[in-house]
């Protein structure tokens, strides 16, 4: 079946460092990824479109200067969190479109980024 | 643009009573419609997925829903719940073109007590 393998899990950083976080499709192509932030008791919120060579789509009010996406190849996209601060602290997801069933999406099981 | 909303937060129910989590959306057209469980601090998991075609889908875990047009409806069922089956549902709406984005609900937690 379709594995989306996220990385870290758990991340404690310092506030003003940066932090990568990776996404990769373990067993299929993904030309599509999705990063997404859940606060904590909250749904989840799309933060941007990540698309296999090009540049990606943000979601109104997500500052793109900080959340840098990369999708450099067809399993892998990663999300670096730039001058990170507690307020960044949440929980990221990333999603990759395709594997079973294709539309549907697998999720990654999340990171827990806490900046302290 | 699409909607989602679970109007119930949180839901307790008893082990072996039946479940029903409500799922009301809003979208121009027929979106799809999904339903992903998440247990804490874990990703995401998907329970079903309507597309087209027969209302009543059947999932993972013995669940199953039931989309209805005329109530912008897609209501998460389970005849028997198990301990286990205490998590966070959340329901979702693709828009069919485009990216394909999925939007959420706010969830609905659940509790199953012995």
């Amino acid at each position: 079946g379709a594995v989306v393998s996220q990385h870290p899990s758990r991340v404690i950083c310092k506030s003003g460092t940066s932090v990568k976080i990776e996404c990769r499709s373990l067993d299929f192509q993904a030309t599509t990824m999705f990063w997404y932030r859940q606060f904590p008791k909250q749904s989840l919120m799309l933060m941007a479109t990540s698309n296999e060579g090009s540049k990606a789509t943000y979601e109104q009010g997500v500052e793109k200067d900080k959340f840098l996406i990369n999708h450099a190849s067809l399993t892998l996209s990663t999300l670096t969190v730039t001058s990170a601060h507690p307020e960044d602290s949440s929980f990221y997801i990333c999603s990759a479109r395709g594997g079973t069933g294709g539309y549907g999406y697998t999720f990654g099981s999340g990171t827990r980024l806490t900046v302290v | 643009a699409q909607s989602v909303t679970q109007p119930d937060i949180h839901i307790t129910v008893s082990e072996g009573a039946s479940l029903e989590l409500r799922c009301n959306y809003s979208y121009g057209a027929t979106p799809y419609l999904f339903w992903y469980v998440q247990s804490p601090g874990q990703g995401l998991q998907l329970l079903l997925k309507y597309f087209s075609g027969d209302t009543l889908v059947q999932g993972i875990k013995g669940f199953e829903a039931e989309f209805k047009r005329s109530q912008s409806s897609f209501n998460l069922r389970k005849p028997s719940v198990h301990w286990s089956d205490a998590a966070e549902y959340f329901c979702a709406v693709g828009e069919p073109g485009g990216y394909q984005k999925v939007t959420f609900g706010t969830g609905t937690k659940l509790q199953v007590i012995p």
